[in-house]
């Protein structure tokens, strides 16, 4: 089976500063890990992805994360936060070999405030 | 969302009444999946698909059926619905090995 945790139900920063949201997982396998962002009242955008390759990975809006499979982590960060970073952020996992339906495991979600 | 579609946006309807929400896409991905967003759960599987005619069940799919007769079309009905299936509903698409693309979203209601 496959799991993600987040286990910060919140996030708050200050504008300006570095943001870290985390994410920790468990696969049988190797994993493809995702993260993305819901804003209110919207569905789900996609912001990066790790499958194989270097463990620091860029997306949209100035967003990384980095894959420490150790750790079995995909923390995701931003160097310098904005206001308009404000959202529901989730983690998500799939299992390479096992999951036939192609199916991914969601975090519960980490809400990000960040104020002026 | 690009390439994937829900209707409807908005619904209320009463305790014991069905319901069918539906997911149009014109990627021609053949994954769907249908999930329920509720504060404190996350987003949960409640079915998917992996073809015409070919679905399965997800984490909550007691009270809840899909149907899919084609390529486009992923249909979820809730037979009798209840005030816990009050809820907003996602519908994603996805290719092997891909991550997802969601639709917007439906604001289910059950009163």
């Amino acid at each position: 089976a496959q799991s993600v945790a987040q286990p910060e139900d919140q996030v708050n920063v200050a504008e300006g500063n570095p943001l870290t949201v985390k994410c920790t997982y468990s696969v049988s396998g190797n994993p493809y890990l995702f993260w993305y962002v819901q804003y209110p009242n919207r569905g789900l955008q996609f912001l990066l992805k790790y499958i194989t390759g270097d463990n620091l990975v860029k997306g949209s809006y100035g967003f990384e994360a980095e894959f420490n499979k150790s750790q079995t982590s995909f923390h995701l960060k931003k160097p310098s936060a904005l206001v308009s970073d404000s959202a529901l952020y989730f983690c998500a996992v799939r299992d390479w070999g096992l999951n036939a339906g192609n199916m991914l495991t969601f975090g519960g979600g980490t809400r990000l405030m960040v104020k002026p | 969302d690009a390439g994937i579609t829900q209707s409807p946006r908005h619904k209320v309807t009463e305790t014991g009444t069905p319901v069918t929400l539906r997911c149009h896409q014109t990627e021609n991905h053949r994954y769907m999946y249908w999930y329920r967003q509720d504060p404190g759960h996350g987003l949960r599987l409640i079915h998917y698909s992996y073809g015409v005619k070919d679905t399965d069940k997800g984490e909550v799919s007691d009270g809840y059926s899909v149907s899919r007769s084609k390529t486009e079309d992923f249909l979820l009905t809730l037979e009798s619905a209840t005030s816990s299936q009050t809820s907003v509903y996602f519908c994603a698409i996805s290719e092997s090995g891909g991550g997802y693309t969601f639709g917007s979203g439906t604001r289910l209601t059950v009163v």
